[in-house]
Order: C-alpha cells, then structure tokens, then sequence
C-alpha cells in the first residue's frame, strides 16, 4: 500500500507557482521522498527525491518538514505542459525495495 | 540512451488468446518493474526482479500471468489465458542498481475484447 496521501486534484495558473503537498506520516528514518509525474498516455517520470534537506533541481524544487511527516513539491513557474498527474512515493534504499504509487494528484495548469 | 523500450505499443486480442508483452531495459540497469495501469486501480506494481531474479511477485494478479526475465536485457510478461479485464496499459520500469531513479517505458496498450 502506498504510505503517502495527496489532493485528488489541484489548480494552477499558467506561470505561477504550483505547490503540490503529501502527507508520509508513517514514513520512517531510512526512506526517502520521490516525486513522479506522468504526462496523458505516457510512462511516469522521475522528477526529484530527498531524505531531510531540501532539495532543488532544474525541474522542481523539494521542501521536506523538519518531522518529515510532508512535503511539498514546488514548480516554480508552472505552464501547460506541467498538466499531469503527479504522485509522491516514499521508499527505502535497499536494493529491494519496491516503488508503489498511490493515486497521485492530478495538477491542471489554467491558461 | 533509447530509454526502456516496451512492444508492442499496441496488442488487441480476443479472449482466451495468449498474449506477449516485452521489455528491453536500459543497458547496465539492474532492476526491472512491471506494472498495471487502469483507471479503476490505479499504478499497480505486479512484479520486479534484481539481476534477473524475481523478488516479489505478490502484485501478479493470479497463474494465468507470469513474467520472466532471461538475461540482463530482456523480460516478458505473459498472459494466458486473457480475459477482457486484462485490458489495461502495461507499463515496464528499470533501475540502476545504487541510482535512485527509476525509468519506465512507453507502455503497451492491452485490448482484450
């Protein structure tokens, strides 16, 4: 089962910030945060993880809470193409532990 | 790099058929994932498997599925017999060993009518 609960669905105008939340209350002290998105009739893809630090790349930024019970993924200037489905997921680094997707949130960028 | 490449794109069969779904990882990735994707149930992960061994086969939803993984740079799921409530997009997935990112194909597109 997935650990992680997110917003069925979110709103964001074209150019402004979308801020996405999740909630891992569960989440415990060796499993990461990863964010994935998946475009309409596309294969899920990988956006950006953490542990307990921020994080920032070139496509989106990570703010994980001091207790990391949540986190909020951040686009920073959203546009059309960010319309997506998008699905935090916590896991371990063992080799063997599994990804396991929840229902996402599905983000529609407004013109 | 051509990403993890999934055929056929698209499979539309009749039930009862035996159906062939392939993957070809990404060269030097280690783990391979399928998953299951309808709109009743969301991301389903059926199978997965390290260095060609299955790990955990617990998602497959029962005996007429059966995934194998042959060498480094080859997996198939099977389904047989199919039933209309196979219909779904069968997406696989790889990753490096020790990398965390995993990347997933374009999916196949099962029609079981």
């Amino acid at each position: 089962d997935a650990k992680t609960t997110q917003p069925p669905s979110m709103d964001c105008a074209e150019g402004r910030a979308a801020n996405l939340p999740c909630n891992h209350s569960t989440i415990s002290g060796n499993e990461y945060v990863y964010w994935y998105r998946q475009i309409h009739s596309q294969g899920p893809q990988y956006i950006i993880h953490g542990l307990k630090n921020n994080e920032t790349n070139e496509m989106a930024s990570l703010i994980i809470t001091e207790d990391r019970k949540s986190s909020t993924l951040i686009l920073p200037h959203a546009t059309l193409r960010d319309t997506a489905v998008y699905y935090c997921i916590v896991r371990g680094m063992n080799r063997d532990d599994k990804i396991i997707f929840g229902k996402g949130t599905r983000l529609h960028i407004l013109p | 790099d051509a990403g993890v490449i999934q055929s056929p794109r698209h499979e539309v069969t009749e039930m009862g058929q035996e159906v062939t779904l392939r993957c070809k990882p990404i060269s030097g990735h280690n783990s391979l994932f399928w998953y299951r994707q309808t709109m009743m149930r969301g991301l389903e992960l059926l199978i997965y498997f390290n260095n060609n061994v299955p790990i955990d086969d617990s998602g497959m939803p029962e005996d007429r599925f059966s995934a194998k993984m042959p060498n480094a740079s080859f997996s198939t799921l099977k389904i047989q017999p199919s039933e209309p409530r196979d219909s779904a997009v069968y997406f696989c997935a790889s990753r490096r060993q020790g990398n965390t990112e995993a990347f997933f194909g374009q999916g196949t597109r099962l029609t079981v009518v």
